[in-house]
């Protein structure tokens, strides 16, 4: 079945720094979805993008279909921003990464 | 509001008991999972239902069953087969702009 990988693993910034998080998925996929989880476990959705750049407020991410990644961007960093990134691959059923571990300090 | 009701929030089991998590939607999606996630690791697919009377092993099938016998309501129980069942379960539903989840129930074997 489809693999997903997701880097780092671990990220740790000092609030209002910028970072980085990629995806990378082994087959053709319908979408792309990113979640936020925050503390309490809840899953929120920030983006369903199978090709192409979305931007909401700080965050924005671009999905590479061709090559089989999907970076997520992250600018001026909140200590709110804290938590578990997944990427999850959409083939009829959501494959989800490994996530990525955000900190931000202040 | 629309959205995924989960309940409880908390549960706690004994060894040998079975016990059904509920998962009930009212934004009209055909489609309905149920995940599993343990401490530190991403979700793994349980079950999932494209429409009512119809459902689908995931990738961790043992010890669970589940029923579709409404549009709104996939009910997941952990039966005493499953080898480990602490962990947290999350239940989705899938639109055509994505996967909203509800808020999940924790369960603990005693």
């Amino acid at each position: 079945g489809i693999q997903v990988e997701q880097s780092p693993p671990d990220l740790i910034l000092q609030e209002g720094a910028n970072s980085t998080l990629r995806c990378n998925f082994s087959d053709s996929v319908n979408n792309l979805q990113w979640f936020h989880q925050n503390p309490w476990g809840q899953l929120i959705n920030l983006f369903y993008i199978p090709s192409g750049t979305k931007q909401n407020g700080r965050l924005s991410a671009t999905t590479v279909a061709t090559e089989r990644y999907s970076l997520l961007y992250i600018s001026s960093s909140q200590t709110t921003d804290s938590g578990v990134y997944f990427c999850a691959a959409d083939t009829d059923k959501l494959i989800f990464g490994t996530g990525t571990r955000l900190q931000v300090f202040p | 509001d629309g959205g995924i009701t989960q309940s409880p929030k908390y549960l706690f089991r004994k060894e040998g008991q079975n016990v059904t998590l509920s998962c009930e939607q009212n934004l009209n999606h055909d489609a309905m999972y149920w995940y599993r996630q343990d401490p530190g690791q991403g979700l793994r697919l349980i079950y999932y239902s494209q429409i009512v009377n119809d459902f689908q092993k995931g990738d961790i099938a043992e010890g669970y069953s589940v029923s579709r016998e409404k549009k709104e309501s996939f009910p997941l129980t952990v039966t005493s087969a499953q080898k480990n069942p602490t962990a947290f379960y999350l239940c989705a539903s899938r639109q055509i702009d994505g996967y909203t989840f509800g808020s999940g129930t924790r369960l603990t074997v005693v």
